[in-house]
């Protein structure tokens, strides 16, 4: 079955850095590829996604970039900020209509440091 | 607009003993999805159903059930629990397309 690595587990970078998260797949019909954000006892929050037909995508700070060739994808974080800190999660799915089966990775811990 | 919403909040439950967990997705959404998050991990798909109908199905054993009713809401349903399904138990709603929208989940104790 599909399977989503991601690395690394934990990343500390300084307030101001650039923070970068990697993610595989396997499934080579996987097509739609979001990012959760979650806080400390708090539910993920889709923060950005990108689908197979671009390879790039850019939201402020948060940019993603999909590479199918080699079936690996990217998180980008600039100008990181305290708030920033959370556990981040990179999943990937096949988007067909009504079929949602969503696979996670096994999630970065992002710390901020002031 | 209201959000995807769980009840209970927390639970805690004995081994043997069973368990029913409920969602409301969101206004609109036809979608359902079941999540385990365990500790540590990131969240691992149990159930997805769409207009009533189970679309898919994790890898979890057959203690394991669920449902969705006309009006989009669904229950989990697990049986005989054991130490190991406790967990953060989160639900999610979409409508058409993998756009997936977490509830605040269910803390799921089991002793």
């Amino acid at each position: 079955g599909e399977n989503v690595e991601q690395h690394p587990s934990t990343l500390s970078v300084q307030e101001g850095d650039s923070a970068v998260i990697k993610c595989t797949y396997s499934d080579s019909a996987s097509n739609y590829f979001p990012w959760y954000k979650q806080e400390l006892g708090k539910r993920p929050q889709l923060i950005i996604d990108i689908r197979s037909n671009v390879g790039e995508k850019k939201d402020q700070r948060i940019a993603v970039t999909l590479n199918k060739t080699a079936k690996h994808f990217s998180l980008h974080i600039t100008e990181t900020q305290p708030e920033d800190s959370a556990v981040y999660f990179c999943a990937a799915s096949k988007e067909e209509t009504s079929y949602d089966k969503v696979i996670f990775g096994p999630g970065t811990s992002l710390s901020v440091i002031p | 607009d209201a959000g995807v919403t769980q009840s209970p909040t927390h639970l805690i439950k004995t081994r043997g003993q069973h368990v029913t967990l409920r969602c409301s997705p969101i206004s609109g959404h036809k979608s359902v999805s079941w999540y385990q998050q365990v500790l540590g991990q990131g969240p691992q798909f149990i159930f997805q159903y769409y207009e009533k109908e189970e679309r898919g199905r994790g890898n979890f054993p057959d203690r394991f059930s669920a449902r969705q009713f006309p009006n989009y809401s669904s229950e989990l349903n697990v049986n005989a629990l054991l130490l190991g399904d406790s967990a953060l138990y989160l639900c999610a709603s979409s409508s058409q397309g993998n756009e997936q929208y977490f509830g605040p989940g269910t803390r799921l104790t089991v002793t």
